[in-house]
């Protein structure tokens, strides 16, 4: 069974650059999209952008100019960076699983997700 | 548009039938899915495309459409479905998803 494991530094200081990575257990890496979604302390969920095994990205449009995706096939691997933080930033960060279905239908669901990483900046 | 609107709150009898609702225009081109959020919890999927459950999702859980129109009908709501529900699809682009701002379902 396919798990996901994160990490990264959780307190980071105004103008810094955030940086999360997220390991994948037990599964192909491969047709799959690979995502982070953030969520503000009680708001709502935010997708930040996905990454392919080839490399391509789609990122945020509001969010494009500071995120970075990047990933490393070898070690099955992902990886968030976020410059400039502010404490608007300050949410738990979550890694997740796509899957895009696009043949006579369409649909996309993300079935696996990491169990977060809380980014406070101060 | 990318946007997909969600009802703030729900309530819902135990054991009562409930509908929780996603609009967007994307959701005539994609279906959508439904996350489930418990407080302190990552999210899980709990219905994606038509209506198709994961494993270990309870069958009373389940999803349909109306034009640019998603629902998430919960039958004989139970005390530990009251949780934060997010729909969730791509743009009509296709290029980004997005994700609805998310429905609080209480269970009374």
């Amino acid at each position: 069974q396919v798990q996901l494991q994160q990490w990264g530094a959780g307190l980071l200081k105004p103008s810094e650059t955030l940086s999360l990575t997220c390991a994948v257990y037990g599964e192909s890496f491969n047709t799959y999209y690979w995502n982070w979604i953030r969520q503000p302390p009680g708001k709502g969920l935010e997708w930040l952008g996905e990454i392919n095994h080839s490399g391509s990205t789609n990122y945020n449009p509001s969010l494009k100019s500071r995120v970075t995706i990047s990933v490393d096939t070898s070690k099955k691997q992902f990886s968030l960076k976020m410059s400039s933080v502010t404490a608007a930033d300050t949410a738990m960060y979550y890694c997740a699983r796509g899957t895009l279905v696009a043949t006579i239908v369409y649909y996309y669901y993300m079935d696996v997700w990491g169990k977060g990483t809380l980014v406070t900046v101060s | 548009s990318s946007e997909m609107t969600q009802d703030p709150a729900v309530s819902v009898a135990l054991g009562q039938t409930v509908r929780i609702t996603c609009q967007g225009d994307s959701l005539r081109t994609y279906y959508t899915c439904w996350y489930q959020q418990k407080p302190g919890q990552a999210p899980i999927l709990v219905i994606y495309g038509k209506n198709n459950r994961p494993s270990g999702i309870p069958d009373r859980f389940s999803g349909s459409y109306s034009g640019n129109t998603a629902s998430l009908t919960i039958t004989g709501a139970q005390a530990e479905d009251e949780a934060d529900y997010y729909c969730n699809s791509r743009d009509s682009s296709g290029n980004h998803v997005v994700f609805g701002g998310g429905t609080k379902l209480t269970v009374l």
